[in-house]
């Protein structure tokens, strides 16, 4: 069974500070990866989307990687805001020709001032 | 409209009865996709539509759950004989409809089975 497992499952950091969160995914074959930023009761936001070929991809205080290697990626968040309390939902695409995205159960983020 | 749009954003129903969730999604995107959500979980695939026809039904978990599109716009996902563990929200998104295309999501109808 494809899936896509995240750490931590909660968080909790002070504003200012960095924070790392990681995704690990056994789908195959593999099209491209996204972190998406769901706040509570809305729907999920894309932050970043790569291809199996790139390493890194950058969207403001966000930065995510990708070893596509040992299917391993990260996103990082610089200087943290209140307003980064969410959930980060990691994404996998796992086949070229169709759209179908397979979703982790997300890292649950809390910044507190 | 400017997002992707979901009515109604809250549905509360009795066991047994026929629901249906209404998508409308942005203007132009020719591929539309509905999710189901959990309590802690993130999205599961339900079913993708490229214009009217469903192009993969794979995630639809049983025959009580049916969505349409009948012209490649606004998408109706119908639940019937209702079960309790039907309460979930579902998300609709919608995207350009080409690989690796963004997908922009609606904020979700919350579906409480008593």
């Amino acid at each position: 069974k494809n899936q896509v497992e995240q750490s931590p499952q909660s968080l909790i950091i002070l504003e200012g500070k960095n924070c790392t969160l990681q995704c690990n995914y056994t789908v195959s074959p593999f099209s491209n990866l996204r972190w998406y930023k769901q706040d509570t009761g809305r729907g999920p936001v894309s932050l970043t989307i790569m291809t199996f070929s790139e390493n890194t991809k950058s969207n403001g205080r966000y930065t995510a990687t990708l070893d596509a290697d040992t299917k391993q990626s990260s996103l990082h968040i610089t200087a943290s805001q209140l307003s980064d309390s969410a959930s980060y939902i990691c994404v996998v695409s796992g086949s070229y020709n169709t759209d179908k995205l397979i979703f982790g159960t997300g890292t649950r983020l809390q910044v507190f001032p | 409209g400017a997002g992707v749009s979901q009515t109604p954003s809250n549905k509360v129903t009795e066991k047994g009865k026929y629901v249906e969730l209404r998508c409308d999604p942005i203007s132009g995107h020719t591929a539309l996709y509905w999710y189901r959500q959990s309590l802690g979980q993130g999205p599961e695939f339900l079913i993708y539509f490229q214009g009217t026809g469903a192009a993969d039904d794979s995630g639809l978990p049983n025959d009580r759950f049916f969505a349409v599109r009948p012209e490649g716009s606004v998408s109706t996902l119908k639940i019937q004989r209702t079960e309790r563990g039907d309460s979930a929200v579902y998300l609709c998104a919608s995207s350009r409809g080409l690989a690796d295309n963004e997908q922009f999501f609606g904020p979700g109808t919350r579906l409480t089975v008593l």
